[in-house]
């Protein structure tokens, strides 16, 4: 299958900081790129959806000047969770799709740890 | 509310056997259908699809069922390795390829050598 990569796998910051993730396309061109978030115990709940070259469209409830994405290339696309707080603490996965597929490949997810 | 439902938490199985994961959906829209499995600290893995076109799809030791009058699908995996042992989402979406994959909760398999 396609790989994608996700980075970091980890991170702790402090409240109030921003945090960035990336999530990179590194066999195949992503025109589409997903950001979930996972709670523990729960389900995988999708954020937004980024097309490459345009703005990302936000599911309901989603913040979209907390949750910067940026999906400035076929193969990038990036996460930022602004003035992060202990709730914004969670597992958070990218999934990416080419052009025409019907599956799409996913990231080896971020903890993100707001202290 | 929850359009997809895995309502078995865990499931132990002996190596070798059969294991059967189950998952239930409301949304009737639903046409397509996917089975993840994920490790911790990893995402998660595709593992089959199905379409609502088809009532089974198999792939190596594994198998999945769609019974769209009971809108209910599982997975079998047989013969079950340790290897196997992680958590296996299953994943909906009223459209082939769209945007928003609908998960359940997962059911962690631990397969006993």
């Amino acid at each position: 299958g396609a790989v994608v990569s996700q980075h970091p796998s980890w991170v702790i910051c402090k409240s109030g900081t921003s945090v960035k993730i990336e999530c990179r396309s590194l066999d195949f061109q992503a025109t589409t790129m997903f950001w979930y978030r996972q709670f523990p115990k729960q389900s995988l709940m999708l954020m937004a959806t980024s097309n490459e070259g345009s703005k990302a469209t936000y599911e309901q409830g989603v913040e979209k000047d907390k949750f910067l994405i940026n999906h400035a290339s076929l193969t990038l696309s990036t996460l930022t969770v602004t003035s992060a707080h202990p709730e914004d603490s969670s597992f958070y996965i990218c999934s990416a799709r080419g052009q025409g597929w019907t599956e799409a490949f996913f990231g080896q997810g971020t903890r993100l740890t707001v202290v | 509310d929850q359009q997809v439902k895995q309502n078995s938490p865990s499931l132990s199985v002996q190596e070798g056997r059969i294991s059967i994961l189950n998952c239930d959906y409301t949304n009737s829209m639903f046409d397509y259908f996917l089975w993840y499995k994920k490790y911790p600290a990893e995402g998660p893995t595709f593992l089959i699809s199905i379409s609502s076109i088809k009532d089974k799809n198999e792939d190596g030791r594994f198998t999945v069922f769609l019974n769209k009058s009971a809108k209910h699908l599982s997975l079998h995996i047989v013969p079950s390795q340790p290897g196997d042992s992680a958590v296996y989402f299953c994943a909906a979406s009223a459209q082939t390829g769209a945007n928003n994959l609908f998960f359940g909760t997962g059911t962690r398999l631990t397969v006993i050598p």
